[in-house]
């Protein structure tokens, strides 16, 4: 069965302070897509990154990097430089090549507090 | 352009009444259609999905139904609430036919519903 962790419930930093977001998955399938999602206070999930099981090269977009470690099974997010606006839950997902119907599995989600 | 459309976006119910809340989707066919809840405090859970009109395969037993009348609605009910339906309710959808486990959920804005 997929699983995916993240064992940090909520982090609390100062804005202008990096902040790192562990994600830790299981999955017995060889082929299989990794995901972020950002849910502001307005309650709706903006997908930011998809990744997959092939491709473990690390990725940045702007602030947002992704450090994605299939030895340890790990695909963790940091945000550089945080704002205020970056205040939101964020979750990790998993999919895999045989998820009928493309479902992903989520993790508990980190809730992100950036303090100005 | 693809959007998705979630109501009501607010809901108060007492225990043992109806429940329907309904998604529709414009600007695309044959989608995957998706009902996730999210208890207060926690991560995603998978409800229901759909793969097409009268497709319904379900995660979770509960006390919820789902239905797909037409290709781009999907309406999540429940003859008798409890208690702990209370949550935020999301619909989403992806593409269907792109490689199994890649697609990306777009989710709509999500139905916060309190039992009481």
């Amino acid at each position: 069965a997929q699983k995916v962790t993240q064992a940090q419930t909520e982090i609390s930093v100062v804005e202008k302070e990096d902040v790192t977001l562990d994600c830790v998955y299981e999955t017995r399938d060889t082929t299989y897509y990794l995901f972020w999602y950002k849910q502001p206070p307005s309650g709706e999930l903006v997908f930011l990154i998809r990744r997959n099981s092939f491709d473990e090269q690390n990725e940045i977009s702007g602030r947002y990097s992704w450090n994605f470690q299939k030895s340890t099974s790990s695909f963790n997010f940091t945000i550089t430089a945080s704002q205020v606006v970056d205040s939101a839950v964020y979750f990790c997902a998993l999919s895999d090549s045989k998820a009928a119907g493309n479902k992903l599995t989520f993790g508990g989600g980190t809730r992100v507090l950036v303090k100005p | 352009s693809q959007t998705i459309h979630q109501w009501p976006a607010t809901l108060v119910q007492p225990v043992g009444s109806p429940l329907s809340l309904e998604c529709t989707v414009e600007g695309t066919s044959n989608p995957n259609l998706y009902w996730y809840r999210q208890a207060a405090g926690r991560g995603l859970q998978l409800l229901f999905y759909s793969v097409g009109i009268g497709q319904i395969s379900s995660e979770v037993p509960q006390n919820l139904s789902a239905s797909r009348p037409q290709d781009r609605q999907f309406i999540l009910s429940s003859k008798k609430l409890l208690l702990s339906d209370s949550g935020f309710y999301l619909c989403a959808w992806s593409e269907r036919y792109s490689s199994i486990g890649a697609n990306v959920l777009t989710f709509g804005a999500g139905s916060r519903l309190t039992v009481l």
